[in-house]
């Protein structure tokens, strides 16, 4: 069984446009979730995090939403830039996991 | 900002050989994971590693694969003997504590022939 899902598989905006990028997961005992950015050829970097007692965390021009209830948070990139094109990783974790499940990743494009 | 660092990018065998991958992991750092990617599927945790002990392990962490930091030297993950489906591309990393932010590698990819 998948624990974390993300959506959509691959993303293309314009130069400027927020982007949107979106995650579910199903263990309602998971209680951080860190987003990493990956460039290739290289590993995941982390972007940002939030953990679940929020619901919503800024960081620049990153933004995550987090709703509890539905076990559903996304993360926004405002004014998206070409150098953002990456592909992100949503991840969660809890109380009693020292590892990560991660999503299957979204491939973002961004066109100048 | 700290790099982890490992050796080889590439690694090419014939299935039934033993195959080492290594990890140069953050200097202060404490914690240590291996993650298995197959390509379009999700990062899978296999194994982290305290204190010269296996802290917890996942099902794909099958009996053929082992780790250790003998020495605080590398961090390995050995797979003996290997077999087809362990062709992936497997990510280090590490933390100073648990629950801390993993620090990753760029990854090995391994393919078993």
């Amino acid at each position: 069984q998948q624990q974390v899902r993300q959506s959509p598989q691959s993303l293309t905006v314009w130069e400027g446009e927020t982007a949107i990028l979106n995650c579910s997961y199903e263990n309602s005992a998971f209680d951080y979730f860190p987003w990493y950015q990956q460039f290739p050829g290289e590993g995941p970097a982390l972007l940002i995090s939030i953990l679940s007692v929020s619901n919503k965390k800024e960081d620049g021009r990153f933004t995550i939403f987090f709703n509890k209830r539905e076990k559903k948070l996304s993360l926004h990139i405002a004014d998206s830039q070409p150098g953002d094109s990456a592909t992100y990783f949503c991840a969660a974790s809890g109380t009693g996991y020292q590892n990560f499940y991660f999503g299957k990743g979204t491939s973002l494009t961004v066109i100048p | 900002g700290p790099k982890v660092l490992q050796i080889p990018s590439h690694q090419i065998i014939d299935m039934g050989q033993m195959v080492t991958l290594n990890c140069d992991p953050v200097s202060n750092h404490l914690y240590f994971y291996w993650y298995k990617q197959i390509l379009g599927q999700q990062m899978e945790f296999l194994v982290n590693f305290y204190n010269g002990k296996v802290m917890e392990k996942s099902k794909l962490f099958k009996d053929q694969f082992s780790v250790e930091r003998p020495d605080g030297s590398y961090f390995t993950l050995k797979i003996q003997p290997t077999a087809l489906e362990d062709s992936a591309v497997y990510f280090c990393a590490s933390s100073w504590g648990d629950y801390a932010e993993q620090f990753f590698g760029p990854g090995t990819r391994l393919t078993v022939l």
